[in-house]
């Protein structure tokens, strides 16, 4: 089946720094999407992305759908300690409408 | 409610009985999904339901796992007989514009 893998599994970083992270797949996707979960809650939809090749922003954060519609990275400017949580990317065959498959996270850890 | 609801939130259970798990949708979305996520990991997708479709089952690990949604509306999620490697976060979503997810239930299965 599908899998998508993500990188890094974790990252340490001082407050203020910048953070990226991406994920790449074997298979074409058509939408990607990047989510953030905080402890005990379900994952929140950060970003989506629909067209290859697109960059998209929200606030501090910026991610962009690969040309080939295999990979997708994730970027976050200025990070506060609120960044903290584990992140995901999902692809979908389709669109966000379809089942996602995920990536298996990068846990953020940001030091004051 | 504003958002997609969940219960119980956590289940502990003795192996081989049975449990159901909740979901109440976003009202108005006719998507809803399933998911399972084991510590450390991503997410599993189980299965879909849109509208009065045929469900997509694809993603249940065994015949132990079976999910009804009624009147378009609550789903549940039933894992008979259930072993130990069952123990996981159940995520539900539903979809507007994109999926939204609830808060999970944490099945410990001793």
């Amino acid at each position: 089946g599908q899998q998508l893998n993500q990188s890094p599994q974790s990252m340490f970083i001082q407050e203020g720094e910048d953070v990226s992270m991406n994920c790449t797949s074997s298979s074409i996707f058509n939408t990607w999407l990047w989510y953030k979960q905080d402890p005990g809650e379900g994952p929140v939809l950060l970003i989506a992305l629909y067209k290859a090749g697109e960059l998209t922003s929200n606030g501090r954060l910026t991610a962009q759908f690969g040309i080939t519609r295999k990979d997708s990275f994730l970027n976050i400017s200025a990070s506060i300690p609120s960044d903290v949580g584990i992140y995901f990317c999902a692809g979908a065959g389709g669109t966000s409408y379809g089942k996602l498959t995920f990536g298996q996270g990068t846990i953020l850890t940001v030091h004051p | 409610g504003a958002g997609v609801s969940q219960s119980p939130s956590n289940k502990v259970t003795e192996k081989g009985k049975d449990v159901e798990l909740r979901c109440d949708p976003i009202s108005g979305h006719t998507a809803l999904y399933w998911y399972r996520q084991s510590l450390g990991q991503g997410l599993e997708f189980l299965i879909y339901f849109q509208g009065n479709s045929a469900p997509d089952k694809s993603g249940l690990p065994s015949d132990r796992f079976s999910a009804e949604r009624t009147g378009g509306s609550v789903s549940t999620l039933t894992i008979q007989r259930t072993q130990q490697e069952d123990s996981a976060v159940y995520l539900c979503a539903s979809r507007g514009d994109t999926q939204y997810f609830g808060p999970g239930t944490r099945l410990t299965v001793l």
